[in-house]
């Protein structure tokens, strides 16, 4: 089991160019989500996706897009790069089901983007 | 609204010192409570949790929190660090907003441990 994978672990992009961060999970999770982190203010969610087919916004998601593809794939796009994106983007996983186990996450490696 | 506020954020500490780091939140429903630690250069990882039961939970590498009901704390505690304990810890509390479950995180503790 790989867990949760994320590509590319590190970018360097200028400003208003575009990318996507991929990210894939071999645990049979149903939600996914991206954060973003930054120093001082831990972990803010970007988007989210309950499962396959749908996807919600969550705290910060102007400027990103996301496509949840299937099961195991859920990939943020930055369709133009700002310096304010730059920023150290994670992936995680839940199951879903009854009990307190859905709010436990699996976090990926993470992606470090610098917007020049 | 839902939040998670860690007291510290930045601790130094020498070897075989005493740790504790302060968690409150403020949630309204039935809380689900972790700890989460990120060593350098990593991805976060679940040092522990809490979602019923015992107040007092035990995690991995010696660490324990302490979840009080009455103070809407979970402080996360162990008795004699190590070096290799140098990291960054999130407290995270379960939410529950727009149809989807979520955590709400802390901004974080940066740990630094002396040798």
């Amino acid at each position: 089991n790989a867990g949760v994978t994320q590509t590319p672990k590190f970018q360097v992009l200028k400003t208003g160019q575009s990318m996507t961060l991929q990210c894939a999970q071999d645990m049979n999770h149903n939600s996914m989500y991206w954060y973003r982190q930054d120093p001082g203010m831990g972990l803010r969610l970007i988007y989210y996706s309950a499962s396959e087919g749908t996807t919600d916004k969550g705290e910060v998601p102007n400027g990103y897009n996301v496509s949840r593809l299937n099961k195991r794939e859920f990939s943020l796009r930055l369709e133009s790069a700002a310096p304010s994106q730059t920023s150290v983007y994670f992936c995680a996983s839940s199951a879903v089901g009854g009990g307190a186990a859905k709010y436990e996450q699996y976090f990926g490696p993470g992606t470090r983007l610098t917007v020049t | 609204a839902q939040s998670v506020s860690q007291h510290n954020h930045h601790v130094i500490l020498s070897e075989a010192a005493s740790l504790e780091l302060g968690c409150n939140y403020s949630y309204g429903g039935t809380v689900n409570l972790f700890w989460y630690v990120q060593y350098p250069g990593q991805h976060l990882q679940l040092l522990l949790k809490y979602f019923s039961g015992d107040p007092l939970v035990k995690g991995i590498k010696g660490f324990e929190a302490e979840f009080i009901k009455s103070k809407f704390s979970f402080n996360l505690r162990k008795p004699s660090v190590q070096w290799s304990d140098t990291a960054e810890y999130f407290c995270a509390v379960n939410g529950r907003t727009g149809g989807y479950n979520k955590l709400i995180f802390g901004a974080g503790t940066r740990l630094a441990v002396h040798p």
